[in-house]
């Protein structure tokens, strides 16, 4: 069965340092990835997706991932943080085919100190 | 600029009443789906539709149903509603693999 892993639950960093959320999947073959953030109160929305292609893919707000096959992983990237990206982060897994339907990490929640 | 619209940001309601939440998407979208968000327990799919009239369960339907009589409208109903069911819940549509977008979330509270 597909499972994602954030393994932080928590990350703490200060305005300006730079950002990497960490995100591990288990799947039978190389799936779709996703990554969403989630302001306080507020719904998901999507920062950025991998399909195929190029391994560092560019989203909103300033945020990149990279996608290691060899790692199965798909980190979350940010070269200097605002205090206004404060908020939840959820890496997501789909299938690429089938019900599209994605599995979701347990999310990073990200506290920006001034 | 493409938007789901869930009918209510807060509610409260009693236990034991039928509830009702509405999702209204504008994307053409064939796919509509239903989440709650718990702290610790991270989103849970509860029902997913592909198309007009057709759902099917996700991972936890038990206590709800959905209705998806238009394209762009899916609802979330509670039958009896009890205090376990006080969430946060998120609509979200998506066309295809390529991504949800989701409305601004439901919090429900059932006293």
């Amino acid at each position: 069965a597909q499972s994602v892993t954030q393994p932080d639950i928590h990350i703490t960093v200060s305005e300006g340092a730079s950002l990497e959320l960490r995100c591990n999947y288990s799947y039978g073959a190389t799936p779709y990835l996703f990554w969403y953030v989630q302001s306080p109160g507020q719904g998901l929305q999507l920062l950025l997706k991998y399909f195929s292609g190029d391994t560092l893919v560019q989203g909103i707000k300033g945020f990149e991932a990279e996608f290691k096959r060899s790692q199965s992983s798909f980190n979350l990237r940010k070269p200097s943080v605002h205090w206004s990206d404060a908020a939840e982060y959820f890496c997501a897994v789909g299938p690429r085919g089938g019900s599209y339907i994605p599995t979701f990490g347990r999310g990073t929640s990200l506290i920006v100190h001034p | 600029d493409v938007k789901v619209t869930q009918s209510s940001r807060y509610l409260v309601k009693r236990t034991g009443e039928k509830v009702f939440l509405e999702c209204v998407q504008d994307m053409d979208h064939e796919n509509m789906f239903w989440y709650r968000q718990d702290p610790g327990l991270g989103l849970r799919l509860i029902y997913f539709s592909y198309d007009v009239k057709m759902k099917e369960k996700g991972d936890i339907p038990e206590g709800y149903s959905v209705s998806r009589e238009k394209k762009e409208r899916f609802s979330l109903i509670l039958e009896s509603a009890s205090t376990n069911q006080t969430s946060m819940y998120l609509c979200a549509s998506s066309f295809e693999a390529y991504g949800y977008t989701f409305g601004s979330g439901t919090r429900l509270t059932v006293v």
